[in-house]
């Protein structure tokens, strides 16, 4: 069975600049995750979609991160404009769309912002 | 916010001994669960213990729950050097019997085993 796949893993900017991450979920996992990890700490979660709808986005800085997924499949996360405190792994997960939601993990993006 | 808290923050052992990594936590769960992280795997699901569940065992890996002191208990018996890695205890904080799958995750401990 194919993980959850993310690019790129590992990507570079500039503040103010801004950036895109990708992740195709495993197959049938309806469910998909997007944390941020920043170095040091547990991984946080950003924002829940259930298909193609969104079930939690309440710690999402909507004000520079945005999300989507189209087709209930994969899922892009984006920031505009990128500041120093973003820079952290951003991983994808995926679960089947039942409880207990168990929860698969890509490699992630390793996110540096100078 | 993180919820759960992990305590120690860093363990170091010698092969063949046991590691027990503690996780507390502040509000009302439906599950409690454990990942393991290194740098060759990421993120990696190892158990889940329901809030009705007391100990639950897979392998050389322990996990007890007790809901009243609201804390969790990793134990790996038998460590090998593989095990090196971060673990972290997260949180499903849907109470009443719901999980949405909404999981918090605490800081971590980092567990080192010596050869």
């Amino acid at each position: 069975e194919a993980g959850v796949a993310q690019s790129p893993r590992y990507k570079i900017i500039e503040k103010r600049q801004s950036v895109a991450f990708w992740c195709n979920p495993i197959s049938g996992h309806a469910t998909l995750y997007w944390y941020q990890q920043i170095l040091g700490q547990g991984p946080k979660l950003l924002i829940q979609f259930q298909n193609n709808g969104v079930v939690d986005d309440s710690q999402l800085p909507k004000d520079r991160f945005s999300a989507e997924r189209l087709k209930g499949v994969d899922s892009t996360l984006k920031i505009q404009p990128a500041k120093l405190e973003d820079s952290a792994v951003y991983l994808c997960a995926s679960s089947l769309p039942v409880p207990p939601y168990e929860q698969y993990f890509g490699p992630g993006t390793r996110l540096t912002v100078t | 916010s993180q919820q759960g808290e992990e305590d120690p923050q860093a363990l170091s052992i010698q092969e063949g001994e046991n590691a027990t990594m503690n996780c507390s936590y502040k509000t009302s769960i439906n599950n409690l669960q454990w990942y393991r992280q290194n740098s060759g795997r990421g993120l990696v699901h190892l158990i889940l213990i329901r809030s009705n569940e007391r100990e639950k065992h897979s392998g050389r890996l322990r996990v007890t729950l007790d809901t009243s002191k609201k804390s969790s208990s990793l134990l790996i018996t038998a460590s090998r050097a593989a095990d090196t890695a971060s673990y972290f205890c997260a949180t499903d904080p849907s109470a009443g019997g719901t999980s949405y799958g909404k999981l918090t995750f605490g800081q971590g401990t980092i567990l080192t085993v010596h050869p």
